[in-house]
């Protein structure tokens, strides 16, 4: 069956632009994760979804981040007015539900220039 | 806050030598979970430990979880050029869900 799919796989943008990634997660899933990574870096949390609810959206860097889930699948993480220090690669990953396995997209490379 | 430090950084190894990464932390955790990343990819999940003092083995890879359940570590027996890749660790704490803490992730190159 598919996986998680992101898209796009790239994204080159100019300081100050907003930008728009997207995650299609595994259908059935109600769980869903935004994690970033910096070169040579380990995932870092960004937000949790439970269906279209993000109970813990503890991880976002500031306010010009935000994320939204619509019909319990599709999510979409909005970078506003974005910056040089947020260029990573954005990883989207999702669980059948709270406590399985997470499995996650390709990821999308953002550079900010 | 709770954090995972993962060592070595770099590993640079000849085809059939044994390694091992660790994976600290002065936090317990309710798992501990280990993923093999390659270039262009999403991490892929090797293994989940949840008792302390836990073993698994997956083929030459052998996971082991600490008594307290505060620190991993990964051993390779006889490592092959296809092992090459990023290895992460991830404790997940029991905060109602499934939140992983990542380590910094040990790069291991392994040479014919």
């Amino acid at each position: 069956g598919a996986g998680v799919s992101q898209s796009p796989s790239n994204k080159v943008t100019e300081k100050g632009k907003d930008v728009e990634l997207r995650c299609d997660p595994i259908s059935g899933h109600t769980a869903l994760y935004w994690y970033r990574q910096s070169l040579g870096q380990g995932l870092e949390f960004l937000i949790y979804f439970q269906g279209n609810s993000a109970p813990d959206k503890s991880g976002l860097p500031s306010d010009r981040f935000s994320a939204e889930r619509t019909g319990g699948s599709v999510s979409t993480l909005t970078i506003q007015r974005t910056q040089q220090e947020d260029s990573a690669v954005y990883l989207c990953a999702s669980s059948l539900d709270t406590y399985n396995e997470q499995f996650f997209g390709p990821g999308t490379r953002l550079t900010v220039l | 806050t709770q954090l995972l430090e993962q060592s070595p950084q770099f590993l640079s190894i000849q085809e059939g030598e044994n390694l091992t990464v660790y994976c600290n932390s002065s936090s317990v955790f309710s798992s501990l979970q280990w993923y093999r990343q390659e270039p262009g990819e999403g991490p892929v999940l090797l293994v989940t430990v949840v008792t302390g003092g836990e073993v698994k083995k997956l083929k030459r890879l052998t996971f082991q979880f600490g008594d307290a359940r505060k620190d991993s570590s990964l051993h390779i027996t006889a490592a092959q050029p296809g092992d090459t890749g990023l290895y992460l660790c991830a404790g997940g704490s029991a905060g109602g869900y499934n939140k992983l803490i990542f380590g910094a992730g040990t790069r291991l190159a392994v040479h014919p």
